[in-house]
C-alpha cells in the first residue's frame, strides 16, 4: 500500500517551460486536491477534485490547470512556468475527514 | 486578515517539557479542527482531529476547541527529540476543502 505518491521529487525549470507533476493514490479515494507551500503562507489549495470528472478551483489557482485521469490519478499542468511559481507542491486524498499528504514535490523556476 | 492564524515560531523547548501550539480562526463555520504534524522534506500527516467543542486525548496529545473564543490548542506533555517537527493546524467547514494555517516550528532538545 503506496499511499499517495508524486512524481517528479524535484525539477528546476526555466521561465516559460511547461510541466506536468503526476499524482496517484491507491486507497480508492474519491477526493483529490493539491496544494502548494511556501515559507510563511501555508498551504494554500490549487485546485481540487471532489470525485472522477470534476474538479474546482481552489485558492490559488492562476497558471495552473488539472485533470482528473481516472479515480486513482490527478495531476497538475503549468503551461508557462513563472518564477513566482517556485514552491513545494503536495498532493493529497481523502474520503472521509482525513486528507492524506503524498511527498512532495520541489520546483524551481529560473 | 487570514481565517487562521498560527504563530509560526521557532519554538525551542528542553525535553521532558509540556509544548503548547496555539491556533485563532475567524469563519464561524468551521466544525473540524485538526492537527497535522510535517517532518522538514516530508509530506504532513494528521495527529488527530476534533469534532466541534471540547478535547480530545491521544496518548501525550490533547487537542481543545474554543468554539466561543475562536481558540484551538494542542498540548504535548512529556516532549521528546522525536517531536521536533512543524505542527500545522487546519479546519473544516461542510465540503471537502481544509484551511490551514502556516504551521509552527518546534524543536525539543536534549
Amino acid at each position: 500500500n503506496a499511499g499517495v505518491t508524486q512524481t517528479p521529487k524535484f525539477q528546476v525549470l526555466k521561465t516559460g517551460q511547461s510541466m506536468t507533476l503526476q499524482c496517484a493514490q491507491d486507497m480508492n479515494h474519491n477526493s483529490m486536491y493539491w496544494y502548494r507551500q511556501d515559507p510563511g503562507m501555508g498551504l494554500r489549495l490549487i485546485y481540487y477534485s471532489a470525485s472522477e470528472g470534476t474538479t474546482d478551483k481552489g485558492e490559488v489557482p492562476n497558471g495552473y490547470n488539472v485533470s482528473r485521469l481516472n479515480k486513482r490519478e490527478f495531476s497538475l499542468r503549468l503551461e508557462s512556468a513563472a518564477p513566482s511559481q517556485t514552491s513545494v507542491y503536495f498532493c493529497a486524498s481523502s474520503e472521509t475527514i482525513e486528507q492524506f499528504f503524498g511527498p512532495g514535490t520541489r520546483l524551481t523556476v529560473l | 486578515q487570514k481565517e487562521v492564524e498560527q504563530d509560526p515560531g521557532p519554538l525551542s523547548v528542553p525535553e521532558g517539557a509540556i509544548v503548547s501550539l496555539n491556533c485563532t480562526y475567524s469563519n464561524s463555520a468551521f466544525q473540524y479542527f485538526m492537527w497535522y504534524r510535517q517532518y522538514s522534506r516530508k509530506g504532513p500527516e494528521l495527529l488527530m482531529y476534533t469534532y466541534s467543542s471540547g478535547n480530545k486525548e491521544d496518548g501525550r496529545f490533547t487537542a481543545q476547541v474554543d468554539k466561543s473564543s475562536k481558540y484551538i490548542s494542542l498540548f504535548i506533555r512529556d516532549s521528546q527529540p522525536s517531536d521536533s517537527a512543524t505542527y500545522l493546524c487546519a479546519m473544516k467547514g461542510g465540503g471537502n476543502k481544509l484551511t490551514f494555517g502556516t504551521g509552527t516550528q518546534l524543536k525539543v532538545e536534549l
